[in-house]
Parts: structure tokens; sequence; C-alpha cells
């Protein structure tokens, strides 16, 4: 079982619609949650930052974390074409004194107009 | 705030050739800088963990003496792929994380090797 899954879609939508994607993890040492969005030939860019359970609001992005059930959703309201990208979910532990970041394989999203 | 600028965005060389990659913090220290690799319609593979001031750590089956890593500064780390090779060719994204607080990585735009 990998660390961190990921439904790599791809996945699309009408504009307008809401849009859930989420990811599930095996290792409970995580500590922090984030998704990324990452547009073609770029770097990701962070959308969403948590590290506890619940529900954290930015704009159109909602990011719901379930530490219980090693659930993370990114829900994205009133979908644009310009959200047409590939998210990626990401996990953070330290290991040795370090970081590590787990990535999933990235859900592939377009938004039609 | 927290943008990390990678240079050169674009890079096509011949074999055999050095190559070196900047990974700047514009509007923040970072103790730490990371170097990713990507493959095509793939998620990033972490190389290597670089620290100011102290030598790199480099992930399993990363060649050390292949790719170089500096980081002279908390502003500042370099990325020299060493003698490139075709197989070399890739995507390498940089990303940095602010000294202070519990803050998470924010990363540059890639750079785009190409190895002819």
């Amino acid at each position: 079982q990998k660390e961190v899954e990921q439904d790599p879609g791809p996945l699309s939508v009408p504009e307008g619609a809401i849009v859930s994607l989420n990811c599930t993890y095996s290792n409970s040492a995580f500590q922090y949650f984030m998704w990324y969005r990452q547009y073609s030939r770029k770097g990701p860019e962070l959308l969403m930052y948590t590290y506890s359970s619940g529900n954290k609001e930015d704009g159109r992005f909602t990011a719901q974390v379930d530490k219980s059930s090693k659930y993370i959703s990114l829900f994205i309201r009133d979908s644009q074409p310009s959200d047409s990208a590939t998210y990626l979910c990401a996990m953070s532990l330290t290991q040795g004194g370090s970081e590590k970041l787990v990535f999933g394989k990235g859900t592939k999203l377009t938004v039609n107009p | 705030g927290a943008v990390v600028s990678q240079h050169p965005s674009r890079v096509i060389c011949k074999s055999g050739t050095s190559v070196k990659i900047e990974c700047r913090s514009l509007d923040f220290q970072a103790t730490t800088m990371f170097w990713y690799r990507q493959f095509p319609k793939k998620s990033l593979m972490l190389m290597a963990t670089s620290n100011e001031g102290s030598k790199a750590t480099y992930e399993q089956g990363v060649e050390k003496d292949k790719f170089l890593i500096n980081h002279a500064s908390l502003t500042l780390s370099t990325l020299t792929v060493t003698s490139a090779h075709p197989e070399d060719s890739s995507f390498y994204i940089c990303s940095a994380k602010a000294s202070w607080g519990l803050q998470p990585q924010h990363f540059g735009d890639g750079t785009r090797l190409s190895i002819l």
C-alpha cells in the first residue's frame, strides 16, 4: 500500500461546478497536510496548508482533514476555467531530523467554459 | 509573499556539459531548501535536502557527485548537474522553507533540462 493515494483522474467539470478532490494516507505520523496546484511546465503553487483535523477555508477553496479516517479533501466552489491544472496533495513528517514531503500522484482537472 | 525564484527556466545543452541551476527565496530566509525531479505525468521525487552552511542530504539512489548542491546563504541554493547525459534530461524543481515557525515548502517554477 502506497503512503499516499490520490485518484489521478482526469476530472472534467463544467464551469461553476463544485469540485471535490481527495487523498487517503496510511502513515499516522504525517503532521501537516497541503494542497498544491501545478500548471503545465510550472512548479507547484501552494493552495492550502493545515495541520489539524477539520475544515480550513480560503476564498473558493476549502481543505478538509480527517485524521481518524486518514483522509483529506479539497473542495473548489464556483470552479473557473483558470482552475484547470493538476492538483497535488502532499503530507509531511519529520524523519531523521529533516522534513519529508510525500506527494500524491496528482489529479488532473479540466473546467470547461 | 513566499516567492521562490528558479533560474534558468530552460536549458538545452550537449552531452558532457555541466549545468548549474539557481534557487532563490526572494522575500524570506530559508534554512532548508529541497531539490526535486519530476518525470512527465509523474509526481515529484525528492533528490536532496539542502541546509544552509552544511552538506546536503541525498536520497537513496541519487549520486551526490553527479548532482552537486551548494547552499551558501539563507536565500540561495544551487544544483549543478555535472557531465550531464541524455538520461539526466528532466524537470528539476526546487523548494524553500522559511526558517521561522511551522511553514510549508514553497516551490520555484522549475527548470526544464534537455541534454542532446
